[in-house]
């Protein structure tokens, strides 16, 4: 199974900070690699996919970036509404893994 | 508007079945891939199953392979998941979602795997 490490675990950052998420495969995933928000009791939401498309309705100060094995999402410039659980996807072969999460709070 | 309702989940013993359902709108339910995956409480997401859109390919988690089927009604525009032999390792919330990198999530289900 391909492994997804997620780092950090959790972060606090400022009102218009610009903070970095990373997830790194234990193989290559030829880009296939999704970025999700999660807030609390709420279902996962589609922020990033195909590594640096950014889904529909997702503003546009989230951006991903990366290649084969090393893949990051940025917020640039934190918003409160911003808080919550973001974990990383690799769709590039069964079973599908994710990432353990980083729970993002506001400082 | 795509929404994805999913019901059938509570709480079952060790051992018995459950059988979930997803009722999907807004999309056309047949050109599309469902998945289902679970969240144990307060722990990450886990990938279940996936289904093709015509239903003739499925894909399975190893840890339920053999118990949990997968399955869907494309005239009902509905995802099912077939539980047997449960475990308490089976306690999540369960989510389907749909297209190639689970663009749309439903609000999930909860199963409760215990004596």
């Amino acid at each position: 199974d391909i492994q997804m490490t997620q780092s950090p675990a959790s972060l606090s950052a400022s009102l218009g900070e610009t903070i970095s998420i990373e997830c790194r495969a234990s193989e290559d995933i030829y880009s296939n690699l999704a970025w999700y928000q999660q807030k609390s009791g709420k279902s996962p939401q589609l922020l990033i996919y195909a590594a640096n498309r950014l889904q529909d309705g997702v503003p546009s100060r989230f951006s991903g970036s990366g290649s084969g094995t090393q893949y990051s999402l940025k917020i640039s410039g934190m918003q409160p509404e911003d808080e919550g659980d973001y974990f990383c996807l690799q769709g590039s072969k069964f079973p599908y893994t994710f990432g353990a999460g980083t729970k993002l709070e506001l400082k | 508007e795509v929404q994805l309702v999913e019901s059938g989940g509570g709480l079952v013993q060790p051992g018995r079945s459950l059988k979930l359902s997803c009722a999907a709108s807004g999309f056309t339910f047949s050109n599309y891939g469902m998945h289902w995956i679970r969240q144990a409480p307060t722990k990450g997401l886990e990938w279940v199953a996936s289904i093709s859109p015509s239903g003739g390919s499925t894909y399975y988690r190893d840890s339920v392979k053999g118990r949990f089927t997968i399955s869907r009604d494309n005239a009902k525009s509905t995802l099912y998941l077939q539980m047997d032999s449960l475990r308490s390792e089976d306690t999540a919330t369960y989510y389907c979602a749909t297209g190639a990198y689970f663009d749309y999530w439903g609000q999930g289900v909860m199963v409760t795997v215990s004596s």
